[in-house]
Order: structure tokens, then C-alpha cells, then sequence
């Protein structure tokens, strides 16, 4: 089945950037997601990336895809203590099920 | 204006009790999910039902009941629960199903249920 991974654990400091990365297993989805977790709170849809695109830019986030590897990124530019969340990657492995990533927990140190 | 709710916030129960939980979206969506989220923050789908009909049962145990009254509610029953039930339960919902991939999951704010 559809396998999804991201690193458990960013820190970074306030004002910098923030990158965080995931790898899936199947290429057929035409979207990929970002979902955000603030602490003790449901998921917040974050941005997403249709397939055939390599880089999306949104405000302060930029997405990169790159098929090939079959690797996604999530790219926080000037990060505020208020990005401090859990952010879960999510590809639907070409169906309607959402298969997610265990989840980057980022911390802003001020 | 709240998209997709879920009642409970919070289930305390003790082991072998019956409880549900509910769940309604006002977008209009065809598309509901449960997904489980365990203490490692782990998310796996449950069900999804489209239509009020049972599309996904990603084995789960009989003990786990989704019922749908209608498109805007997906509840989710629990019959005899156990220990390892207590997680986060999130309700989702999206406006299309099979096929439509690209269709945006619109999650609840979680029901976190604990079994003791």
C-alpha cells in the first residue's frame, strides 16, 4: 500500500526558514496536501500542489514537488512562533483516501 | 459558520461501554470520513460513506458502526469499548468521491476520546 513519510522533528529559530520534507510511494495522485495541526486542535488544510506543477507559492509557503524522487516539500519562509504545529503530508494514492505522513512537529524558538 | 462539527469535544468513558460520536458538515459535501489518530499522532482513514452509503471499511473492528442518516451527518457509533480505542477521532468530509482525488478533505476539530 501507499507509504508516506516524513521526519518527526524540526526546530528552528524565529525569523528563519523552515523546511519541511516528506517522501511517498504512489505517483498517481493528481493533488498532494499539507495539513496543520496547531496543539490540541483538528487539521487545518494548508496549501496543496496539483502534480504536474513542481513549485507553488503561497504567501510565506512555497511547495515543491519533484515526481522523479517522489518527494514533497514544505518551505516556511520567516517562521513565527505561531507556525509551531504539527504538519502532516497527504497523498490520496490516486483514490479518496487520504494516506497521511506520521507528521513533522516544528517548534519556533524565539 | 462552522464547516465541519463534531459532538463531543472531549469522550471520558469506562471499558466496555457504548458511546457515539457525531459528526455534520454544512458545505454541502457528498463525501464523509472518520479517520483515527493514535498517541503517535498517526492519522489512518476508517470509513467513508458517500451518498449515505458505505464506500471504505479500512479494517476496522465490527465493533466500530458508522451511521449516516442523511448527506450532512456521519456518526460514529462504538459498541464494547477498549483501551486501545482511546485516540483522536476526526471527522472529514469532501464534495466528491471515486476517482476525484483531487477533491480537498475538509477535517473537524477532533473528538479526543479516552477509554480508562
Amino acid at each position: 500500500g501507499e507509504d508516506v513519510e516524513q521526519s518527526l522533528f524540526l526546530s528552528v529559530r524565529e525569523g528563519d526558514s523552515s523546511v519541511i520534507n516528506c517522501t511517498y510511494t504512489d505517483s498517481s495522485s493528481t493533488y498532494l496536501y499539507w495539513y496543520k495541526q496547531e496543539p490540541g486542535a483538528g487539521l487545518q488544510l494548508l496549501t496543496y500542489i496539483f502534480s504536474n506543477m513542481d513549485m507553488k507559492q503561497d504567501q510565506r509557503l512555497t511547495v515543491l514537488l519533484n515526481k522523479k524522487d517522489k518527494h514533497l516539500s514544505l518551505r516556511i519562509a520567516d517562521t513565527q512562533t505561531g507556525d509551531s504545529a504539527i504538519y502532516f503530508c497527504a497523498d490520496p494514492a490516486g483514490g479518496n483516501m487520504l494516506t497521511f505522513g506520521g507528521g513533522t512537529r516544528l517548534m519556533v524558538k524565539p | 459558520d462552522t464547516a465541519v462539527s463534531q459532538t463531543p469535544k472531549y469522550l471520558v468513558t469506562q471499558m466496555g461501554n457504548d458511546k457515539s460520536i457525531k459528526c455534520e458538515q454544512n458545505l454541502g459535501h457528498d463525501t464523509m470520513y472518520w479517520y483515527k489518530q493514535d498517541s503517535k499522532k498517526f492519522l489512518k482513514i476508517m470509513f467513508s460513506y458517500n451518498n449515505k452509503e458505505l464506500i471504505i471499511n479500512e479494517t476496522v473492528p465490527n465493533r466500530f458502526s458508522p451511521k449516516s442518516p442523511d448527506k450532512a451527518h456521519l456518526n460514529l457509533h462504538i459498541n464494547s469499548l477498549e483501551l486501545g480505542d482511546s485516540a483522536v477521532y476526526f471527522c472529514a468530509s469532501s464534495r466528491a468521491l471515486a476517482g476525484w482525488d483531487q477533491e480537498t478533505q475538509y477535517f473537524g476539530p477532533g473528538t479526543r476520546l479516552l477509554v480508562l
